[in-house]
C-alpha cells in the first residue's frame, strides 16, 4: 500500500524557515517523480514543485522560486521541502504527492496524497 | 503560464442527476508528439486530500467508479457525474500537467 506521510510543519514567524519532510514507502520510491502541493486554509490547490526520479529536473512555482528548495534522497525514500525567507501566504497545508512515473513523459499528475502537514507563518 | 478556468463555480444537483463541469485552458494541453492531452482531474471532500478521478483527459483511475467520466482535447475539457450520489458531494479541480507551472483550476463545488 502506498503511503506518503508529512512531517515538520508548524508555527513559524514571517522570514524564518522550516524544513517538510515526507516520508514514502509502499512502492519504489526512486522510480516516481514527486510534488509539494499547497492549499491555503479555505482556498483551492496551489502546485509548488516537482523533481523527477533522479533529481535531474526540478520545477518552483514562481511564488516560492529563490525562496523553497525541494529534495530527495532515494536511499531514504524521502522527499523534502526546505522553506526559507518565509511569508504569511505561505500558511497552508503542504501536501506531498506522487507523480505515476519518473518524469515528463509519465506525467506530472499526482495518483497518491498524504494526509498534509500545516505550516502557519505568523508573528 | 497556462491558466486554468473552470465553469461554474458551484452547482446544486439532485440525487441521481448528471452533473458537468467544464475546465479551460488558455493554451492549448494537446502535447502533438504523443497525442496526449496533459489534463487531470481530482475531487477534495472536506478535510480530506484530493483524489486523482481522472488523468490524459479522458483515462479514469483505477476504482474510480463508472459514473465519472470525462472528454474533451486542447484547451477545453469536461468532467461528467452521470447520476450524482450524496458521496460526490466535493470540490472537483482540473489540472494540466503539460508545462510548469503545472497549474490548477479554481475549483467546482459540487452540491446536492
Amino acid at each position: 500500500e502506498v503511503q506518503l506521510v508529512e512531517s515538520g510543519g508548524g508555527l513559524v514567524k514571517p522570514g524564518g524557515s522550516l524544513r517538510l519532510s515526507c516520508a514514502a514507502s509502499g512502492f519504489t520510491f526512486s522510480s516516481n517523480s514527486m510534488n509539494w502541493v499547497r492549499q491555503a486554509p479555505g482556498k483551492g490547490l496551489e502546485w509548488v514543485s516537482s523533481i523527477s526520479s533522479s533529481s535531474t529536473y526540478i520545477y518552483y512555482a514562481d511564488s516560492v522560486k529563490g525562496r523553497f528548495t525541494i529534495s530527495r534522497d532515494n536511499a531514504k525514500n524521502s522527499l523534502y521541502l526546505q522553506m526559507n525567507s518565509l511569508r504569511a501566504e505561505d500558511t497552508a497545508v503542504y501536501y506531498c504527492a506522487r507523480s505515476p512515473g519518473g518524469g515528463f513523459w509519465s506525467g506530472y499528475y499526482f495518483d497518491y496524497w498524504g494526509q498534509g502537514t500545516l505550516v502557519t507563518v505568523s508573528s | 503560464d497556462i491558466v486554468m478556468t473552470q465553469s461554474p463555480d458551484s452547482l446544486a444537483v439532485s440525487l441521481g442527476e448528471r452533473a458537468t463541469i467544464n475546465c479551460k485552458s488558455s493554451q492549448s494541453v494537446l502535447y502533438s508528439s504523443n497525442n496526449k492531452n496533459y489534463l487531470a482531474w481530482y475531487q477534495q471532500k472536506p478535510g480530506q486530500p484530493p483524489k486523482l478521478l481522472i488523468y490524459w483527459a479522458s483515462t479514469r483511475e483505477s476504482g474510480v467508479p463508472d459514473r465519472f467520466s470525462a472528454s474533451g482535447s486542447g484547451t477545453d475539457f469536461t468532467l461528467t457525474i452521470s447520476s450524482l450520489q450524496a458521496e460526490d458531494v466535493a470540490v472537483y479541480y482540473c489540472q494540466q500537467y503539460y508545462s510548469s507551472p503545472f497549474t490548477f483550476g479554481p475549483g467546482t463545488k459540487v452540491d446536492i
